[in-house]
């Protein structure tokens, strides 16, 4: 059975600091999702990666994977209030497209 | 192109009761997943349906149902309701094939049960 570890689970920053949020995950898998979501609203992808070494960058956001070590990175630069929010990743093996398994989230707090 | 939707957006049920949630993929997506998300549990995966089949199953007790019409809109059924399923139901979309991988979420049902 997959399981997804992501941590902190609380983050808070100041504005302008630079921070990284971990996830971890247990059996092999081939892509790995990043979402974002807002207090009461859906999820909104941010990155998949599809291989290992993969690194994908969006404005302050930079995700990485090591499909070795089972660890995907997602890092902050010079962080914003924008940015608060809550984060997840899930990764994905290839026989279950469709079924995408979360880590708990990192609630992701900025303060001026 | 119009995103995902799902209907009802809010629902107030009595426990005991059943419900039926609602959810349009983007068209030409025929992939359609269910998720539950609660403070507690977090997000967890329900169901997905491909072509009207069910392709995978979540770890969730029988009085959860769905299903998937020709037109690739989908249904969930929630039977005999408890408190523990007030929730948010999200359901997402996609293409489901290797080279188009991406899921869209849709805004979500939030079904408060009492």
């Amino acid at each position: 059975e997959l399981k997804v570890e992501q941590n902190p689970l609380f983050l808070s920053m100041q504005e302008g600091k630079n921070y990284t949020i971990y996830c971890n995950y247990s059996t092999t898998s081939d892509r790995l999702y990043w979402y974002r979501q807002d207090p009461g609203k859906s999820l909104e992808s941010l990155f998949v990666l599809l291989s290992n070494g993969a690194v994908k960058q969006e404005g302050r956001l930079m995700a990485s994977l090591d499909t070795k070590a089972r660890l995907s990175t997602l890092h902050i630069t010079a962080a914003v209030h924008d940015l608060s929010a809550t984060y997840f990743c899930a990764p994905n093996r290839g026989t279950s497209y469709g079924k995408l398994t979360f880590g708990q989230g990192t609630i992701l707090t900025v303060h001026p | 192109k119009a995103g995902v939707t799902q209907t009802p957006r809010y629902l107030i049920k009595t426990r005991g009761q059943q419900v039926t949630l609602s959810c349009s993929p983007i068209s030409g997506h025929r992939s359609v997943s269910w998720y539950q998300q609660t403070p507690g549990q977090g997000l967890q995966f329900l169901f997905e349906y491909f072509s009207e089949t069910q392709r995978n199953k979540g770890n969730f007790p029988g009085r959860f149902s769905g299903r998937q019409f020709s037109n690739s809109r989908s249904e969930m059924n929630v039977s005999t309701l408890e408190l523990g399923d007030s929730a948010l139901y999200l359901c997402a979309s996609s293409l489901s094939d290797r080279n188009a991988y991406e899921q869209y979420f849709g805004p979500g049902t939030r079904l408060t049960v009492t």
